[in-house]
């Protein structure tokens, strides 16, 4: 089954901590996304990579790093400087280009928390 | 300042009836227009999408009609049912780029 997979579901930060959320997609897109969701607020865009070993920031990249070594995987590092990380962070790929380029596919999610 | 609204926090609509969701947006230049549904702690799933080139788009009950002049995109689905109740984001893109701007959601619930 060709999807999105991220790990863990649930997650908790410990003061001055940091965390990595993992990705995995097998299929085959070129493009990989990271957004965060608080309540009541819609996606917002942390970081995005077109291709491997590339990657752009988005609008609230601040406290997060990633990177981008394989084609199917783009963790995200939640840093010690990124003071509010509670929040639903949600991975998703494109095929980047061709009819179907648009679609973004979305994993489940990790919920992470401060302890 | 938000580029992408959804004014309706939440809509409910008996099932059976039709249910539109809405979504304005700023900005001329955005000219790809998604919708997805989000269920509770899942990740959102692609529903249907147009281009700006067009005005209607129809996926079985789904239909997404976009007035370019007014930027103002809206989702129907008709006859509704109890398991379309979920969240329902709209998402607007200029071709070329990668970045998506999602708007706040609408909670959709059909009653029964």
């Amino acid at each position: 089954d060709g999807g999105i997979t991220q790990s863990p579901k649930y997650l908790f930060r410990k003061e001055g901590q940091n965390v990595t959320l993992s990705c995995e997609q097998n299929l085959n897109h070129d493009a990989m996304y990271w957004y965060r969701q608080d309540p009541g607020q819609g996606l917002r865009l942390i970081y995005y990579s077109q291709i491997v070993n590339d990657f752009q920031k988005g609008d609230i990249a601040e406290g997060y790093s990633v990177s981008r070594e394989k084609k199917e995987s783009f963790p995200l590092t939640v840093t010690s400087a990124q003071k509010n990380p509670t929040a639903f962070y949600l991975c998703a790929s494109s095929m980047g280009w061709g009819a179907r380029a648009n679609i973004q596919y979305f994993g489940a999610g990790t919920r992470l928390s401060v302890l | 300042d938000q580029q992408v609204k959804q004014n309706s926090p939440s809509l409910s609509v008996q099932e059976g009836r039709i249910s539109i969701l809405n979504c304005d947006y700023t900005n001329s230049m955005f000219d790809y227009f998604l919708w997805y549904k989000k269920y509770p702690a899942e990740g959102p799933t692609f529903l249907i999408s147009i281009s700006s080139i067009k005005d209607k788009n129809e996926d079985g009950r789904f239909t997404v009609f976009l007035n370019k002049s007014a930027k103002h995109l809206s989702l129907h689905i008709v006859p509704s049912q109890p398991g379309d109740s979920a969240v329902y984001f709209c998402a607007v893109l200029t071709s070329g780029t990668y970045k998506y701007i999602f708007g706040t959601g609408t909670r959709l619930k059909v009653l029964a």
